[in-house]
C-alpha cells in the first residue's frame, strides 16, 4: 500500500490563482480530511468527508473548496489564492469515525507570493 | 471547544537523557494520539490511548492517559538522535464525526 498520497509537494502561487490539491488513499478508507499548518496555531482542520458524496467544513474552510466523488481521492481546492494561504497543507484518512487512527500524507508547502 | 496545551514547546535535551512532554486538555479526552513529525514530512502516528490509567509503549517511548483522562505524557527512555522532531497530541473533538484538534507540538532536539 502506498498509504496517503499527496501531490504536489510544493507550490508557488501568485495571489488570486486558483489550484487544486491533491490527495489520494490506497487503504479504503472512508474518513478523509484536509488539515493546514501554521507555526504557532498547530494543525487546523479545514474540510473532511466521511465517505464518497458527503463533505463537511472544519474549522478554517473559507477560501478552500472540497468534493469526494470517490472513496480514494480527496482533492482541495484554492479557489482565489491569498497569501493568508501560505501554509503546510495534510490529508489524513481513517477507517471510520472516532477511535480511529488517522493516517498523514506527507503534505504539500504552498506558497502564495 | 476543546483545547490541548502541550508542555514544553521545544526541549533540548543531551542523548542518553530521559524527557517527559505533556499534553494537557480542557475537557475529558475520549481518544488521544500521539504523532511524531519530521520537518519537511508528514506526521507518524505513535500510539493512541482511550482509557484512564492506560500506558502504552513502543521500543524507548511510553505514553500515559491519567485517571481522569485530561492529560496525556509521552516520556522518552535514553534519547537518540532519531527522535528529534516535533511531538503532536491529537484527540477526538467530542463530536459525531471523529475529527481531531491538535496540540501546537513540541519541538525535541537531541545533542549528540
Amino acid at each position: 500500500n502506498a498509504g496517503v498520497t499527496q501531490t504536489p509537494k510544493f507550490q508557488v502561487l501568485k495571489t488570486g490563482q486558483s489550484m487544486t490539491l491533491q490527495c489520494a488513499q490506497d487503504m479504503n478508507h472512508e474518513y478523509m480530511s484536509w488539515y493546514r499548518q501554521d507555526p504557532g496555531m498547530g494543525l487546523r482542520l479545514i474540510h473532511y468527508s466521511v465517505g464518497a458524496g458527503i463533505t463537511d467544513q472544519g474549522e478554517v474552510p473559507n477560501g478552500y473548496n472540497v468534493s469526494r466523488s470517490t472513496t480514494e481521492d480527496f482533492p482541495l481546492r484554492l479557489l482565489s489564492a491569498a497569501p493568508s494561504q501560505t501554509s503546510v497543507y495534510f490529508c489524513a484518512s481513517s477507517y471510520g469515525r472516532g477511535g480511529e487512527t488517522q493516517y498523514f500524507g506527507p503534505g504539500t508547502r504552498l506558497l502564495v507570493l | 471547544s476543546q483545547e490541548l496545551e502541550q508542555s514544553p514547546q521545544s526541549l533540548i535535551v543531551q542523548e542518553g537523557k530521559n524527557l517527559t512532554i505533556n499534553c494537557t486538555s480542557s475537557k475529558t479526552l475520549y481518544g488521544l494520539y500521539w504523532y511524531k513529525q519530521k520537518y519537511g514530512e508528514g506526521l507518524i502516528f505513535l500510539m493512541m490511548l482511550q482509557k484512564g490509567g492506560e500506558e502504552k509503549s513502543h521500543e524507548k517511548i511510553t505514553a500515559k492517559l491519567d485517571e481522569k483522562k485530561q492529560q496525556s505524557s509521552l516520556h522518552i527512555t535514553a534519547s537518540q538522535p532519531s527522535h528529534a522532531g516535533i511531538y503532536l497530541c491529537g484527540a477526538d473533538d467530542g463530536g459525531s464525526q471523529g475529527n481531531l484538534i491538535f496540540g501546537k507540538g513540541t519541538k525535541l532536539s537531541v545533542k549528540p
